[in-house]
């Protein structure tokens, strides 16, 4: 069974731009989440999707956005990019409908650099 | 406040030896999951083991076994017999019952196995 997929796996990007980062989890996995990897912060939770439904958000201002679709693939948004966005950003599938219970299998990610 | 804090930034160990990495976490929640997961150069997220923290018997995977105390709220992470692929940054991180999916993670430790 083929694992967590996330495209693109590298992206260079200037202040001001807006970037899409896509999603793809394992297959009949429904649940996907969201991480921001800096080595100032360390690991942080941007959000959890469930059935097309935004489940839970982190503590991440509104520039950062996702959403998932019926085959539960999931993409995030982050608009006018700022330096500081300039991260690895992890997204993560679990088979249920995301509960605390449910181990968390992530992907390759995807390194953004800003500009 | 929920957070969790690993003492050791970095660590290093013989091959064939063990080593301990310590996490201790805060929560005043009764229902919650702990985690250890490895991230090796490659960047690709693993999950190393689980626990349950209703599940008074510590988990064991192979060479990996956690020392749980509940009352300390202290995790810590055994490797046995520790191969050169074991290399990597390590990861304790929860999640809580009324948080979904959400996993709060520690700072992580860098583990260095030397031939």
């Amino acid at each position: 069974k083929a694992g967590v997929t996330q495209t693109p796996r590298y992206l260079i990007k200037t202040r001001g731009q807006q970037v899409t980062l896509s999603c793809s989890p394992i297959s009949g996995h429904r649940s996907v989440s969201w991480y921001q990897q800096t080595p100032g912060q360390g690991l942080q939770f941007l959000f959890e999707y469930f059935s097309e439904t935004q489940r839970n958000k982190g503590n991440f201002p509104g520039r950062f956005s996702g959403r998932q679709f019926s085959n539960s693939r999931s993409e995030m948004n982050v608009s006018t990019l700022e330096l500081g966005d300039s991260a690895l950003y992890l997204c993560a599938s679990s088979k249920g409908t995301g509960g605390y219970q449910e181990t968390q299998y992530f992907g390759p990610g995807t390194r953004l650099l800003v500009l | 406040a929920q957070t969790v804090t690993q003492s050791q930034p970095e660590m290093s160990v013989q091959e064939a030896e063990t080593v301990t990495l310590s996490c201790t976490y805060d929560t005043s929640e009764n229902n919650y999951y702990l985690f250890w997961y490895k991230q090796p150069p490659s960047r690709q997220m693993i999950l190393v083991i689980r626990q349950e923290a209703y599940k008074q018997q510590n988990a064991t995977e192979n060479r990996f076994s956690v020392n749980f105390q509940k009352a300390a709220k202290s995790f810590s992470l055994k490797i046995s017999d520790s191969q050169l692929g074991d290399t990597a940054m390590y990861f304790c991180a929860f999640t809580i019952y009324n948080q979904g999916g959400k996993l709060i993670f520690g700072q992580g430790t860098e583990l260095s196995v030397k031939p």
